[in-house]
């Protein structure tokens, strides 16, 4: 496994501001991926965090709102832009260790947009 | 279309067995994992089943079919720590990493 820390753990936000996301993982990693949460809701994967080139994005998310950096292995950062109170969510980072195929995740970021 | 039900919510007692049932419809399939959510922490997994059949780990199995499109989690000998929701995803077909998610059982083990 991995060990896998996010910063800030919490924040409130104001509308029309940005918050960057710090994911940390304790060795390299080949996958990074970004979820959110939304209350009551299943997890959403935003996108792919690409080291060395662009993010892979989902359906419905896109880089003006969601920016990714992975400058490394081990780090990568998710900007929300803009925000308004429907992005109000909790948002992972989860990674793949090795060749094993099931994700850790980050203990999460909760976010609030008021 | 993809998709992934599971029952909402669930309750059983201290001491029983439970079993959380999940299907799935994807427009390809490689295997199913199983994740433990207790509230307000992320994610952890629990187990991988690709073949059919049921895998043991402990206190927890966890069963496929592929071709019911068909899963479920047996927790055996409940304790007060296994409340909370267990999620159900399954692998996408070539693209094992992008995982379809259930919204989650959320179970209450009571004394």
């Amino acid at each position: 496994s991995a060990v896998i820390s996010q910063k800030p753990s919490r924040d409130i936000c104001q509308r029309g501001t940005s918050l960057t996301i710090q994911c940390q993982v304790d060795s390299q990693v080949t996958m990074m991926f970004w979820y959110r949460q939304q209350p009551g809701q299943s997890l959403t994967l935003i996108a792919t965090a690409n080291q060395g080139s662009e993010a892979t994005y989902e359906s419905g998310f896109v880089i003006d709102k969601f920016p990714i950096s992975r400058p490394n292995l081990t780090f990568s950062t998710l900007t929300v832009s803009n925000m308004s109170p429907e992005d109000s969510s909790i948002y992972l980072c989860s990674v793949e260790v090795g060749s094993l195929v099931e994700q850790y995740f980050g203990p999460g970021t909760r976010l609030t947009v008021t | 279309g993809q998709n992934i039900d599971q029952p909402t919510e669930m309750t059983a007692t201290e001491g029983a067995i439970v079993q959380i049932n999940c299907t799935y419809q994807t427009s390809g399939f490689n295997g199913l994992f199983w994740y433990q959510q207790h509230a307000g922490e992320a994610p952890t997994f629990l187990s991988y089943n690709v073949l059919d059949g049921l895998e043991e780990k402990g206190r927890f199995s966890s069963f496929l079919s592929r071709s019911k499109g068909y899963s479920y989690l047996l927790l055996k000998e409940l304790q007060m720590k296994d409340s909370a929701s267990y999620l159900c995803a399954a692998t996408n077909a070539g693209n094992n990493r992008k995982l379809i998610w259930g919204l989650g059982t959320s179970l209450a083990v009571n004394p």
